[in-house]
């Protein structure tokens, strides 16, 4: 079973901190890497993909993946109560032997307060 | 900008009826899927389609559920004979896949009911 595993939280983080938010993978052919924001009763929204060994920046985020460790990461500068939502991290072997199939984890509560 | 969008966004249903879930994947994409969560549960792929057919399916994507082109547009999800577990929010996303990078974009979302 190919899993993605990811602390459900909750993560508190006072206004203007950084967030970090983890994700471990099991499959070693995964290929692509996703971050997605899902606020309550709302779909999946992507935020961030990374596809190759160290970090991706896109505005106030950093994604960070490592192959090696099978570890991908999620940083949230300066955050913001906007940002309360759960993250969910997503991978596939697209490409490989997938079609794009994505796997996701359970997601981690975010609370930023003021 | 460009969205998926996805009809009807509730839908409430009696155990052993047909539903069918539509979706209008984005223009350009070519790659489209099915997903659905269970409430409190993680977000679950069900099957992807491409060219016309099935590409992948997952487990859950039995004999009860089927997914259709019927035209340059929509994309759709029959489920045959509803059952209480099918109760689910069911995400369609789709996706271009250029150049190896196969970022999905994700409908709202339609609640099935299975009463």
């Amino acid at each position: 079973q190919k899993e993605v595993e990811q602390n459900s939280g909750p993560l508190s983080v006072p206004e203007g901190a950084i967030a970090s938010l983890n994700c471990t993978y099991s499959d070693r052919g995964s290929q692509s890497f996703f971050w997605y924001r899902q606020y309550s009763g709302k779909s999946p929204e992507l935020i961030m993909s990374i596809y190759s060994n160290g970090d991706k920046e896109d505005g106030r985020f950093t994604a960070q993946l490592n192959k090696a460790s099978q570890y991908v990461s999620l940083l949230i500068r300066d955050s913001q109560p906007s940002d309360s939502a759960t993250y969910l991290c997503a991978v596939t072997n697209a490409g490989g032997t997938s079609y794009g199939k994505l796997t996701f984890g359970q997601g981690t509560i975010l609370t930023v307060h003021p | 900008e460009p969205e998926v969008t996805q009809t009807p966004s509730h839908q409430v249903t009696q155990m052993g009826q047909e539903v069918i879930l539509r979706c209008v994947p984005i223009s350009n994409h070519l790659y489209f899927y099915w997903y659905r969560q269970i409430l409190g549960q993680k977000v679950e792929f069900l099957v992807s389609f491409y060219n016309n057919e099935i590409s992948e399916k997952s487990e859950i994507f039995d004999d009860q559920f089927s997914v259709e082109r019927p035209d340059g547009s929509n994309f759709t999800l029959k489920i045959r004979s509803t059952k209480l577990e099918d109760s689910a929010m069911y995400f369609c996303a789709s996706s271009e896949w250029a150049g190896g990078r196969n970022e999905q974009f994700f409908g709202p979302g339609t609640r099935l009911t299975v009463l």
